[in-house]
């Protein structure tokens, strides 16, 4: 069956990185796409950006550009994303999400990884 | 501000039928068939529900259907369960030039 395991919680201070992983099971990896989705507390859902895992191609949302990289080790079927320069409102729980290509939603969701940013 | 405009509650009765509306431009739900409902039980992951405005993923109830006319989607859930009480998100693609995929600010349904 398919699964996304996400790596643990992070505590990080303003203006440091986090790097959240994505291992993918039970599915050929490169054969979809991830994307990324972060929800703050008690907030809604946010498209982040996606990664190609065959290629490595990726898209980034306006807003996160310059602070964001998505990345991939296909031979761990790992997903990872890296936000830097972490503000006090990046606290969020962070998701990754697959896209059943040639798709338009998401149908695999991690369970979430949450980053709190706090001096 | 979510792009996407869902109403922020909609409550029902177990066995009614309830609505939930998603709003958004002809640059999302107006241009594209492509919208999609998330459900959200409180500290889970969201689950795809409906994905290309009115079809079922394998393994979700009947009692789901979604449709989109113009500029906006509705899901509807009939014969209301206790378990369908959850948090409700609507997403869209886009044709903006700032991101690719849009959700709704979410909907909570209460089961009275």
């Amino acid at each position: 069956q398919v699964q996304l395991v996400q790596s643990g919680a992070e505590v990080k201070k303003p203006g440091a990185s986090v790097k959240v992983s994505c291992k993918a099971s039970g599915y050929t990896f490169t054969g979809y796409y991830m994307h990324w989705v972060r929800q703050a507390p008690g907030q809604g859902l946010e498209w982040m950006g996606r990664i190609n895992p065959n290629s490595g191609g990726t898209n980034y949302a306006q807003k996160f550009q310059g602070r964001v990289t998505m990345t991939r080790d296909t031979s761990i079927s790992t997903a990872y994303m890296e936000l830097s320069r972490l503000r006090s409102d990046d606290t969020a729980v962070y998701y990754c999400a697959r896209d059943p290509l040639p798709a338009y939603y998401f149908d695999y969701w991690g369970q979430g990884t949450l980053v709190t940013v706090s001096s | 501000q979510s792009a996407l405009t869902q109403p922020a509650s909609v409550s029902g009765s177990p066995g009614q039928s309830i609505t939930i509306s998603c709003t958004g431009t002809s640059s999302d739900v107006g241009g594209y068939n492509y919208v999609s409902w998330y459900q959200q039980h409180p500290g889970k992951a969201p689950k795809l529900m409906i994905y290309d405005v009115s079809n079922r993923p394998s393994g979700v109830s009947n009692r789901f259907s979604g449709s989109k006319s113009g500029n906006t989607a509705s899901l509807t859930i009939s014969g209301l369960q206790a378990e369908d009480e959850a948090d409700y998100y609507c997403s869209s693609y886009t044709s903006s030039s700032t991101l690719d995929w849009v959700f709704g600010g979410g909907t909570k349904l209460t089961v009275l």
